[in-house]
């Protein structure tokens, strides 16, 4: 079983909708949780960093970690085009030391 | 704030010959740098971690006499992929961390081996 589970999709939305992705894992002492959005030919962008369970929001976007069920989750509301991207979780257990990643989420916002 | 450029962005290359990638954190000290491989629809690798002044503890399976990487300051780090062949095509991408703070990415580069 891989540390960190993503189904790379592709998910295509229309324009305005709520995007949800998600991740789950294996390995319990994971304690940081992460998600980067990645645009083609481009290095990933840190989107949302959170420590604990619960929910962090941030403009559009809403990071969800339940550590009981180990699953995080991702939600972007009113999405837009320029949201078309690979979505990558990625988690760790020492404050950002080595990450795993999920493999990636391919999200395509139709006009 | 928190920018890290990779340089180059592209590059083509002969098989045999050494590719040298720098990545420097523009705005911040990175008292850590990481180096990671992707392949095509397929996650970050971590290939080797490095923090300024000392060896890179690189990851199991990454060759140290193929990937040779210097930390030399605390805003730069250069990947040397030596002896370079087609197997090595690939997109190498570098991050940047200052203490325990989250990792920034470059935008990484397409190295291809003819």
């Amino acid at each position: 079983q891989k540390e960190v589970e993503q189904d790379p999709g592709p998910l295509s939305v229309p324009e305005g909708a709520i995007v949800s992705l998600n991740c789950t894992y294996s390995n319990s002492a994971f304690q940081y949780f992460m998600w980067y959005r990645q645009y083609s030919r481009k290095g990933p962008e840190l989107l949302m960093y959170t420590y604990s369970s619960g929910n962090k929001e941030d403009g559009r976007f809403t990071a969800q970690v339940d550590k009981s069920s180990k699953y995080i989750s991702l939600f972007i509301r009113d999405s837009q085009p320029s949201d078309s991207a690979t979505y990558l979780c990625a988690m760790s257990v020492d404050g950002n030391n080595r990450l795993a990643f999920g493999k990636g989420n391919q999200v395509v916002v139709i006009p | 704030g928190a920018v890290v450029s990779q340089h180059p962005s592209w590059v083509i290359c002969k098989s045999g010959t050494s590719v040298k990638i720098e990545c420097r954190s523009l705005d911040f000290q990175a008292t850590t740098m990481f180096w990671y491989r992707q392949f095509p629809k397929q996650s970050l690798m971590l290939m080797a971690t490095s923090n300024e002044g000392s060896k890179a503890t690189y990851e199991q399976g990454v060759e140290k006499d193929k990937f040779l990487i210097n930390h030399a300051s605390l805003t730069l780090s250069t990947l040397t992929v030596t002896s370079a062949h087609p197997e090595d095509s690939s997109f190498y991408i570098c991050s940047a961390r200052l203490y325990d703070q989250p990792q920034h990415f470059g935008d990484g580069t397409r190295l291809s081996i003819l």
